[in-house]
């Protein structure tokens, strides 16, 4: 299986900070790699797919790069409603697997 | 636009078995996989499985097989994940999604399981 390891695994920002959020995968999955927000008590949203490509209606302030083993997801300007957890997930093969969760806090 | 709804909360006793419902509208069911995700209190998400709706491929992660079973109907549009022999530790927030532009672009609302004596 395909681990992936998500860091940090919290961090503390404020309100027009700019927030990076690194994922590694043990093996090369070119870029099957997705991005996804979860607030409290709410299903995940789906950011970005292709490593790098913003779902419909998601704001640009979201990006993500990288490919083969590494990436990152990037928040340009933090605002209020970005405090949440986010995970990073694989589906390059079976069994998909998730990052352990980044929880980005209020400082 | 996709939307998946799942099904109300279940309680149940070790030992018992459970079956989750997804049910999807507005849009083409039977071309498409749906994944099953679950979530324990304070945890992050765990994937479960695969099931192609069209022609009921599966893929199951290894550490359930034996004790899930998911299946489709086409005509209703509704995607079902039944999980047996349960335990304490199978108390979870259990999600299903389909797929878009990855394999798990929509998601259910999520259905609490909780499993106690």
């Amino acid at each position: 299986d395909i681990q992936m390891t998500q860091s940090p695994s919290s961090l503390s920002a404020s309100v027009g900070d700019r927030v990076t959020i690194t994922c590694r995968a043990t093996q090369d999955i070119s870029n099957y790699l997705a991005w996804f927000q979860q607030k409290p008590g709410k299903a995940p949203k789906s950011l970005i797919y292709a490593a790098s490509s913003l779902q419909s209606g998601v704001p640009s302030k979201f990006s993500g790069s990288g490919s083969g083993t590494d990436f990152t997801l990037t928040i340009s300007s933090l605002q209020p409603e970005d405090f949440a957890t986010y995970y990073c997930q694989q589906y390059n093969s079976y069994p998909l697997t998730f990052g352990g969760g980044t929880k980005v806090e209020v400082k | 636009q996709v939307q998946l709804v799942q099904s109300g909360a279940e309680v149940k006793k070790p030992g018992a078995s459970v079956k989750v419902s997804c049910k999807a509208s507005t849009y083409t069911f039977s071309s498409s996989g749906i994944s099953w995700v679950r979530q324990a209190p304070g945890q992050g998400l765990e994937w479960m499985g695969w099931i192609n709706a069209y022609n009921g491929e599966r893929s199951y992660a290894q550490k359930f097989k034996g004790r899930v079973t998911m299946t489709t109907d086409t005509s209703t549009s509704t995607a079902y994940m039944e999980l047996r022999s349960l335990r304490s530790d199978d108390t979870a927030i259990y999600y299903c999604a389909t797929e878009g532009k990855s394999l798990t672009d929509v998601w259910g609302q999520g259905t609490t399981v909780t499993v106690s004596s």
